[in-house]
């Protein structure tokens, strides 16, 4: 059975950090791409990040690049998400999912992380 | 980049067909899929590559692209369809989600 669970939400102030970590089981995990998906309270979802099998291309959404930092530990079946620099407006459930296979789609998500930015 | 517009909300009665659409300009050119998502849930994938079921996903869930406007239509629709309904499509780099849409039935 496939399973994503994310970890490592919380409570930070702006300008803090934080990192999320989802574990990954029941499939390949270094056959996938993997994304970070997130979700602001109420609101619809939004892609922040991806990475390639090997890790060697990502890309990220504009709002978070150069503060965002997607990466994967193949041996450990493990996907992260180092936020730095965070903001109000990051505050959001934060889901990890798994790209399907050469059909353009989210196959599996975990039940996310929540990530309270606050002063 | 672009962008994926959702009507808000689709209201329907139980047994009755819903039709939730998701629009931008040469939406043909790249497959559309469709995520449900109930409250306090992850969103679950009911349609990709346009038209696709996944296993599990019941028959009365279908899709379409035509043109510029992809469409999820559920048939005899159920009151445990109620929720909300995310397209998504790819664009080279990155991926876009519709605003999202509230189906109630009632």
């Amino acid at each position: 059975e496939v399973q994503l669970v994310e970890s490592g939400g919380g409570l930070v102030q702006p300008g803090g950090s934080l990192r999320l970590s989802c574990a990954a089981s029941g499939f390949t995990f270094s056959s996938y791409w993997m994304s970070w998906v997130r979700q602001a309270p109420g609101k619809g979802l939004e892609w922040v990040a991806n990475i390639k099998q090997n890790g060697g291309q990502k890309y990220y959404v504009d709002s978070v690049k150069g503060r965002f930092t997607i990466s994967r530990d193949n041996a450990k079946n493990s996907l992260y998400l180092q936020m730095d620099s965070l903001r109000v407006e990051d505050t959001a459930v934060y889901f990890c999912a798994r790209e399907s296979l050469s059909t353009s789609c989210y196959d599996y998500w975990g039940q996310g992380a929540l990530v309270t930015v606050s002063s | 980049s672009f962008k994926l517009t959702q009507p808000p909300s689709v209201s329907v009665s139980p047994g009755q067909t819903a039709s939730i659409t998701c629009s931008t300009d040469r939406l043909d050119d790249r497959y559309a899929s469709w995520y449900q998502q109930r409250p306090g849930q992850s969103p679950l994938l009911v349609i990709y590559q346009d038209s696709k079921r996944p296993s599990g996903i019941p028959e009365r869930f279908s899709g379409s692209n035509s043109g510029n406007t992809a469409t999820l239509t559920i048939t005899g629709t159920q009151t445990m369809d109620e929720a909300d309904y995310y397209c998504q499509a790819w664009d080279t780099t990155f991926w876009v989600f519709g605003g999202g849409t509230k189906l109630t039935v009632l």
